[in-house]
C-alpha cells in the first residue's frame, strides 16, 4: 500500500526559505521508472504543477518557479525534500508531494499541508 | 487565469448524464494527454482518468472521458450524490513546458 505524508512549517516569513519533507512509503524511489511529485494549491483556486523528481535523480521543474525551487531524495529514508527559497503571499498554498503514475498523472496523494506566508 | 477552460460549474439531477468540458490549445490538448482529478472539499485530488480516456482501477464506468482536437470531456452516466465534487482537467504544454491545469468545475447533483 502507498502512502505519502507531508511535513514542515505551517507559517513561513516572508524572503524566507519554505522547506517541506515527503515522507512515503509502499514503493521505492531507486526502482527504475519511479516519480514522485509535487503540487500545490492555493486556497480556493486550481493545482499547480511544481514538478518531479525520478528514481535516477533526475528533475524537472516548473518554469516559472524554477530559479527558486529544488527538490532533494534520500532514498534510504523514503524521503524527497522540497526547497522553495524567497517565499512571498503567493506561495500560500496547500503543498501535495504524490506518486507519479504515468507520464503526467499522480495516483498517490499525501494529505497536504497548508503552508500560509505571513508576517 | 488557467491554461486550459472549463465551466464553472455544472449541475444534473441523481440518475442523469452530465459532462464536463476542458478546452486548450495546440500547444496542449491537442498533442498531448489529458488526465482528470475529482477532488471533495479538504482533501487531495483523485486521478479519475489518465492518458485522456484510462480509468485507473476501482474508477467505475460510470466516468467516462474522451478528447478531440483541442479540447477533451469528462462523462458521467448515473449520476449520484457522492460525485459531487470540484473536477479539474490537465494535460502537458509545450510551450510552456509545464504540466497545466484547468480552473476546475464544481458538480451540484441537484
Amino acid at each position: 500500500q502507498i502512502t505519502l505524508k507531508e511535513s514542515g512549517p505551517t507559517l513561513v516569513q516572508p524572503t524566507q526559505t519554505l522547506t517541506l519533507t515527503c515522507t512515503f512509503s509502499g514503493f521505492s524511489l531507486t526502482k527504475s521508472g519511479v516519480a514522485v511529485g509535487w503540487v500545490r494549491q492555493p486556497p480556493g483556486k486550481a493545482p499547480e504543477w511544481l514538478g518531479l523528481i525520478f528514481w535516477d535523480d533526475d528533475k524537472r521543474y516548473s518554469p516559472s518557479l524554477k530559479s527558486r525551487l529544488t527538490f532533494i531524495k534520500d532514498s534510504s529514508k523514503n524521503q524527497v525534500v522540497l526547497r522553495l527559497t524567497n517565499v512571498g503571499p503567493v506561495d500560500t498554498a496547500t503543498y501535495y508531494c504524490a506518486h507519479r503514475h504515468s507520464m503526467l498523472d499522480f495516483d498517490f496523494w499525501g494529505q497536504g499541508t497548508l503552508v500560509t506566508v505571513s508576517s | 487565469q488557467s491554461v486550459l477552460t472549463q465551466p464553472p460549474s455544472v449541475s444534473a439531477a441523481p440518475g442523469q448524464k452530465v459532462s464536463i468540458s476542458c478546452s486548450g490549445s495546440s500547444s496542449n490538448i491537442a498533442k498531448n494527454y489529458v488526465f482528470w482529478y475529482q477532488q471533495f472539499p479538504g482533501t487531495a485530488p483523485k486521478l479519475l482518468i489518465y492518458d485522456n480516456d484510462k480509468r485507473p482501477s476501482g474508477i467505475p464506468d460510470r466516468f467516462s472521458a474522451s478528447k478531440s482536437g483541442t479540447s477533451a470531456t469528462l462523462g458521467f452516466t448515473g449520476l449520484q450524490a457522492g460525485d459531487e465534487a470540484d473536477y479539474y482537467c490537465g494535460s502537458w504544454d509545450d510551450s510552456l513546458n509545464t504540466v497545466v491545469f484547468g480552473g476546475g468545475t464544481k458538480l451540484t447533483v441537484l
